[in-house]
């Protein structure tokens, strides 16, 4: 399967812990975005990067989240301190840089679960 | 950023034509407008794309007046596997999701 893949695909955590979801973007794929889903909603952008430079945070993203792509490849989102209100899916997607008009492809979602 | 509006719900039954249209009226002259599908516990997929006019590919019609203030999404001859939801999204980079419309296709 050569599609954007994310792991793990489920997370149960407590409040309080750390946890880490690694996104894999189709591997041609120079710009990987993370997006938050939650019951009934749309998705919600994140941030994005394009090759290993984060280029946008949405306000979304407090300072208990961090994403990392180090050279450009896989992408991680770190979320520390959980909280309740965490619990959400997390979709990974990833695009070609052709201007705004770029298909995203997105991966299955990590479910996320603070107890 | 433009404001979408869309339908919350529509249902239908196999075999028949689902139109959805969305409403996007502040929209710049440099957006696409874009459906994403998405089914329960899955990532959204891309449907189609257009700027103006008409576009059709081998699951669906895009439909865009030349004021481009809305869109319609034609799915040809639904099944029960096209039961999903559907969002309108007006292109930037990072995509902005409304609510979207939940298709049910019915036997």
């Amino acid at each position: 399967d050569t599609g954007v893949s994310q792991d793990p695909r489920h997370k149960i955590t407590k409040r309080g812990q750390n946890v880490t979801f690694r996104c894999d973007p189709i591997s041609e794929h120079n710009r990987l975005y993370w997006y938050r889903q939650t019951l009934g909603q749309g998705p919600e952008f994140l941030t994005y990067f394009q090759n290993e430079a984060q280029l946008e945070k949405s306000r979304l993203l407090s300072d208990r989240f961090s994403a990392e792509r180090p050279k450009g490849s896989f992408s991680t989102l770190e979320i520390q301190r959980t909280e309740q209100g965490d619990s959400a899916m997390y979709l990974c997607a990833s695009s070609l840089n052709r201007g705004v008009d770029s298909e995203q492809f997105f991966g299955p979602g990590t479910r996320l679960t603070v107890l | 950023l433009a404001k979408i509006t869309q339908p919350i719900s529509m249902d239908s039954y196999e075999g028949q034509e689902v139109n959805i249209t969305c409403s996007h009226n502040n929209i710049a002259t440099n957006d696409y407008i874009t459906w994403y599908q998405q089914f329960p516990s899955q990532g959204p997929r891309f449907i189609i794309q257009g700027y103006k006019t008409k576009v059709t590919n081998e699951v669906a019609s895009l439909f865009i007046p030349a004021d481009r203030k809305s869109s319609t999404l034609s799915l040809p001859r639904v099944s029960l596997s096209d039961t999903a939801v559907y969002y309108c999204l007006v292109n930037d980079y990072k995509l902005s999701f409304g609510a979207g419309t939940t298709v049910t296709v019915r036997a």
